[in-house]
């Protein structure tokens, strides 16, 4: 079974700054892992993902996340926050024979003018 | 637009009536989800789809009833709901099994329950 964990329910960072969000998972064969973005009132909305090919993973809006094996992490981050960045982020993984994702419970980004 | 459409936005329903929330995907998308989100909760999976055929029921009480009629629409039929169960219900698709592709999600069907 897999499952994630998402240090930090909340997180504010001022406008400009750098912003970290952490994720650690846990799985027995190799994982495929996802940050998504929900706005208020919307769906989630896939950031980036990371499936095996390069560890570090850029996605929109600026984001990026490293794979981390030895750490079993895969912390999400962007160099300058932006008003547009508050959200809430989840974390998931999924394998190559899952049927379903598993999500973490979701970080709460506030974005400080 | 995601791809994935949920009808209505928006569902205020009494303890006694009996709704429905639709969802549609054309991405030829296999697998479809119904998903629960409540506030201060984890996203909480409901129903599992794949080929029109259900593999996982998340032990979801009998008073939610999915339909699934072809690979490209799920429906979740309510009938006499607790205010517990208000929420914004998420439907979401992807191949066969997630994989490498993750989930397309639709907007969600905010439902209010009194």
């Amino acid at each position: 079974a897999q499952s994630v964990t998402q240090l930090g329910s909340h997180v504010s960072v001022s406008e400009g700054a750098l912003v970290l969000l952490r994720c650690n998972y846990s799985s027995s064969v190799p994982p495929y892992l996802f940050w998504y973005v929900q706005y208020p009132n919307q769906g989630l909305q896939l950031l980036l993902k990371y499936t095996s090919a390069a560890t570090l993973v850029k996605g929109i809006n600026g984001f990026e996340a490293e794979f981390k094996k030895s750490e079993t992490s895969f912390h999400l981050t962007k160099p300058s926050a932006h008003m547009s960045d508050a959200a809430e982020y989840f974390c998931a993984v999924t394998t190559n024979t899952g049927n379903q994702f598993y999500f973490g419970t979701g970080t709460s980004l506030t974005v400080i003018p | 637009e995601t791809g994935v459409t949920q009808t209505p936005r928006h569902l205020v329903m009494g303890m006694t009536n009996k709704k429905s929330l639709k969802c549609e995907q054309h991405l030829g998308h296999n697998a479809m989800y119904w998903y629960k989100q409540s506030a201060k909760k984890p996203l909480e999976l409901m129903f599992v789809y794949n080929f029109k055929e259900q593999t996982e029921n998340n032990s979801v009480p009998s008073r939610f009833s999915p339909e699934c009629p072809n690979s490209s629409h799920l429906f979740l039929h309510l009938h006499t709901l607790q205010p517990e169960d208000s929420a914004l219900y998420l439907c979401a698709s992807s191949q066969e099994s997630p994989g490498p592709y993750g989930y397309t999600f639709g907007s969600g069907t905010r439902l209010t329950v009194v």
